[in-house]
């Protein structure tokens, strides 16, 4: 089974714009949660969608965004994007991020590394 | 969520065990203890979880004391792969929760 995939995986953008990135979960998981990771403040939860609603939020600004598909799959995007959002961006997914124990066990991709200059 | 306190970093000779500490004293009857690893700039792997009792995988073990206030990671026999910062984490079941990775354990598996 394939794990979970993002694109792009770098990324260079400019500040002042907006960048969109993908993340396709794991087959037959319904939970994908974004997570920010950045040297100074470690891994930080972004929000987490399950059946295309966001469930639950982090302490990010509204410049940060996102929406899930009836496939499961999961977009997130950052407008005006600033220099401190220069940032390994990781995504997450689970079979339900409700039923506890093995179910609710995320497995992580390989990032989109996004660099603002 | 409960919050997590690991040592900042350890090492350990390759082949022999690691053994990674993990306090959560704050820990509620319903969390469960979760392990995971960061290679570096690769996406977290998980290892293992386990509510209460000790838990026991192809990567590694899940010790957890009686109380469930610590828990300890074994890697039997560490390799120069197993270098990575490794992070514990609490959290609720059946919740909303957001989950909090803490700072974690950067091991060094030294040759």
């Amino acid at each position: 089974k394939a794990g979970v995939t993002q694109t792009p995986r770098y990324l260079i953008k400019t500040r002042g714009q907006q960048v969109t990135l993908s993340c396709s979960p794991i087959s037959g998981h319904r939970s994908v949660s974004w997570y920010q990771q950045t040297p100074g403040q470690g891994l930080q939860f972004l929000f987490e969608y399950f059946s295309e609603t966001q469930r639950n939020k982090g302490n990010f600004p509204g410049r940060f965004s996102g929406r899930q598909f009836s496939n499961s799959r999961s977009e997130m995007n950052v407008s005006t994007l600033e220099l401190g959002d220069s940032a390994l961006y990781l995504c997450a997914s689970s079979l339900d991020f409700r039923q506890g124990g093995f179910q609710e066990t995320q497995y992580f991709g390989p990032g989109t590394r996004l660099l603002v200059l | 969520d409960a919050k997590t306190t690991q040592p900042p970093s350890m090492d350990c000779a390759e082949g022999r065990a690691a053994n990674l500490p993990c306090n959560h004293s704050t820990i509620s009857g319903n969390e469960y203890v979760y392990w995971y690893r960061q290679i570096h700039s690769q996406g977290p792997q998980y290892i293992i979880h386990g509510l209460k009792n000790n838990e026991t995988n192809e990567m590694a073990s899940l010790i957890i004391t009686e109380d469930r206030k610590s828990s300890t990671l074994i890697l039997p026999h560490a390799t120069l792969r197993d270098t990575a910062v490794y992070y514990c984490i609490v959290r609720v079941a059946g919740g909303y929760q957001k989950v909090t990775f803490g700072t974690g354990t950067k091991l060094q598996v030294i040759p």
